[in-house]
């Protein structure tokens, strides 16, 4: 299984900043989900994504899936203190098994 | 409509004894999975279940951990002789069967604690 690596591993920044965090494998996803984790409760999925170079916006959050569908980015336009949270990639795999990044743990100040 | 729901939310346990961790599907799923979060450490798979099936438990430890999802009632994570080691979190996600199999809705986890 090829891991995924998440950066930054912590990040820390003022209301209303933008902010960009980053999924990398060695290999090619077939999709890749993104989801938030608040602190003492579940992650939630956010998003899916398959088509290599695909875009995909939910309000203030873009999620760009790399053209060699190896990377995806996840950004955060004006940041508020409502995005604090863990935010994880993970591939799926054969069987529905998710396979998840280690997540960028993002802190926003008010 | 409820979603996942998790029972106990947080347990403690003494070193040797045994822990159930419950897991009640979203209405209409019959797809359970299991993940496992140790501190700082990501989520990691652990066993898909569907009713009275294992599907693959390539997760799960090879000793002390067993699953269930039986046809009446919640799946079930069982512990045995629990370790200081087997405190983390642990969440239940499910889904739905067909096309919408890829989509897991988590619970809020049950946290278990090994003194």
């Amino acid at each position: 299984t090829q891991l995924l690596e998440q950066s930054p591993q912590f990040l820390s920044i003022q209301e209303g900043e933008n902010l960009t965090v980053y999924c990398n494998s060695s290999s090619v996803f077939s999709s890749l989900q993104w989801y938030r984790q608040e602190p003492g409760e579940g992650p939630v999925l956010l998003v899916t994504v398959v088509t290599g170079g695909e875009v995909k916006k939910l309000k203030r959050l873009t999620f760009q899936f790399g053209d060699a569908r190896k990377d995806s980015s996840l950004h955060i336009t004006a940041a508020q203190p409502g995005d604090t949270g863990l935010y994880l990639c993970a591939r799926l795999e054969y069987g529905n098994k998710l396979v998840f990044g280690a997540g960028t743990i993002l802190r926003v100040k008010s | 409509n409820a979603g996942v729901m998790q029972n106990p939310r947080h347990l403690v346990r003494r070193r040797g004894q045994e822990a159930r961790l419950r897991c009640s599907p979203m209405k209409g799923h019959s797809h359970v999975y299991w993940y496992r979060q140790l501190p700082e450490e990501g989520l990691k798979f652990m066993v898909y279940l569907q009713k009275e099936n294992i599907i693959d438990e390539s997760g799960m430890p090879k000793e002390r951990f067993s699953a269930e999802f039986p046809k009446e009632g919640p799946s079930i994570l069982r512990i045995q002789q629990v370790v200081r080691g087997d405190s983390a979190a642990y969440f239940c996600a499910s889904s739905p069967a067909g096309t919408g199999a890829n989509v897991l809705t988590f619970g809020a986890g049950s946290r278990l604690t090994v003194l």
